[in-house]
């Protein structure tokens, strides 16, 4: 069974502190993305990466950046964490088909 | 940047019924789509793709259709159970990476 797996379902942060959510997926696979989800703006993609060492920006990079060193593992971090920050961050990866397979999530509020 | 349009208020159906969600997008065709479902503090779980030279997929009661004219996709859930209530959320593939729809959120009523 494919497994991606996030560090922390619930978080509470104070502004202007460093965040890091992680994410590992133990299906060997090259793809791996980080999303935000918020309430009737769906799914918005923030970084991907499709190689160690690679990444690309998404459509709201701004105020996070990523880092993957080995292949199972993608991190999402947030420099200095604001306010508009709070939201539901989801990880996914894909070998280089089609599906998509996301992470349970993780629940980020910054106070 | 691809623009993706999903029915916002929430579907109220009856145990038995057919459920019928709405996805519709603007801008260029996608070589695929994809339906997800997601339940509440959940991610997205894949149930099913749809390439653009294909009308229509099947799988178990699931049906989903592919309208490259209208720009459309429909997702069909046929005997509709209560345990199919949660959100759906429609995918369309860009260059290596996704666009989502928002979400419909379906409620199954025994």
């Amino acid at each position: 069974d494919v497994k991606v797996t996030q560090s922390s379902r619930y978080l509470v942060k104070r502004t202007g502190e460093k965040v890091f959510l992680e994410c590992v997926q133990d299906m060997d696979h090259e793809n791996m993305f980080w999303y935000r989800q918020d309430p009737g703006l769906g799914l918005r993609l923030i970084y991907f990466s499709y190689d160690v060492k690679m990444k690309e920006k998404g459509d709201i990079p701004e105020g996070y950046s990523v880092s993957r060193e080995k292949k199972e593992r993608f991190s999402l971090i947030l420099e200095s964490a604001s306010t508009n920050q709070t939201s539901m961050y989801l990880c996914a990866s894909r070998l280089g088909g089609e599906t998509q397979y996301f992470g349970p999530g993780t629940r980020l509020l910054v106070l | 940047s691809q623009k993706i349009e999903q029915n916002s208020e929430a579907l109220n159906i009856q145990e038995g019924k057919t459920a019928t969600l709405t996805c519709n997008y603007t801008n260029y065709s996608p070589a695929y789509l994809q339906w997800y479902r997601q339940d509440p503090g959940r991610g997205p779980v894949f149930l099913l793709l749809i390439r653009e030279n294909e009308k229509e997929k099947r799988k178990e009661r699931l049906k989903v259709t592919f309208d490259t004219t209208l720009k459309q996709s429909l997702f069909h859930i046929t005997a509709s159970q209560p345990a199919d209530s949660a959100t759906y959320l429609c995918a369309l593939a860009g260059f290596n990476k996704f666009y989502f729809g928002s979400g419909t959120k379906l409620n199954v009523k025994p």
